[in-house]
């Protein structure tokens, strides 16, 4: 069984301050890493996706990849309240179309 | 280019009824998976379809089942509900299976269990 762990939070970060969320997979053949952002009450929405090592940035959003360490992470620059959510990683099968999804970190980020 | 729908939004059924839920994914993609989501378990991962082929299957009961369509649509069933049953059902869409695949959710239908 396939592990994606991410720790739950909260996390609280400043308005303005830099946001880091980390996140940890099992599977060492893993190949596709992505992050969504959930808001309360709403479906989970698509933010970055990564599939070489190294960063990948969009906007105030960085994702990191270390597939030696099997780990992936988001940077979010110059958080702002409207960042405040519930971020998911998700790890896609290598051989299949099935995402394994973490159970989220809650972000609160405070005016 | 329209998003995943899902419909109904919301629903309340009673303990033993049986439901459907209905996914159009988003035009031109061909794999729809389905996913619950409550605050205890988190998101688990229901079953994937492709090319009206069920391809992948989570660990749920035999209660829950789900079909495609030729034009990529989907339905999801649960036979003799439960109150466990009650989440929020999202569908999700992927224009492929190849490994760069980007996954999009719809909505989401709230389920309510009495």
């Amino acid at each position: 069984q396939k592990e994606v762990e991410q720790n739950s939070g909260p996390l609280s970060v400043p308005e303005g301050a830099i946001a880091s969320l980390n996140c940890t997979y099992s599977d060492r053949v893993s190949q596709s890493f992505f992050w969504y952002r959930q808001y309360s009450g709403k479906s989970p929405e698509l933010i970055m996706s990564i599939y070489s090592n190294g960063d990948k940035e969009d906007g105030r959003f960085t994702a990191q990849l270390n597939k030696a360490s099997q780990y992936v992470s988001l940077l979010i620059r110059d958080s702002q309240p409207s960042d405040s959510a519930t971020y998911l990683c998700a790890v896609k099968d290598a051989n299949f179309n099935k995402f394994y999804f973490g159970s989220g970190t809650k972000l609160n980020v405070k005016p | 280019k329209a998003g995943v729908t899902q419909t109904p939004r919301y629903l309340i059924k009673t303990r033993g009824q049986q439901v459907t839920l209905s996914c159009s994914p988003i035009s031109g993609h061909r794999s729809v998976s389905w996913y619950q989501q409550t605050p205890g378990q988190g998101l688990q991962f229901l079953f994937e379809y492709f090319s009206e082929t069920q391809r992948n299957k989570g660990n749920f009961p035999g209660r829950f089942s789900g079909r495609q369509f030729s034009n990529s649509r989907s339905e999801m069933n649960v036979s003799t509900l439960e109150l466990g049953d009650s989440a929020l059902y999202l569908c999700a869409s992927s224009l492929t299976d190849r490994v760069w695949n980007e996954q999009y959710f719809g909505p989401g239908t709230r389920l309510t269990v009495t």
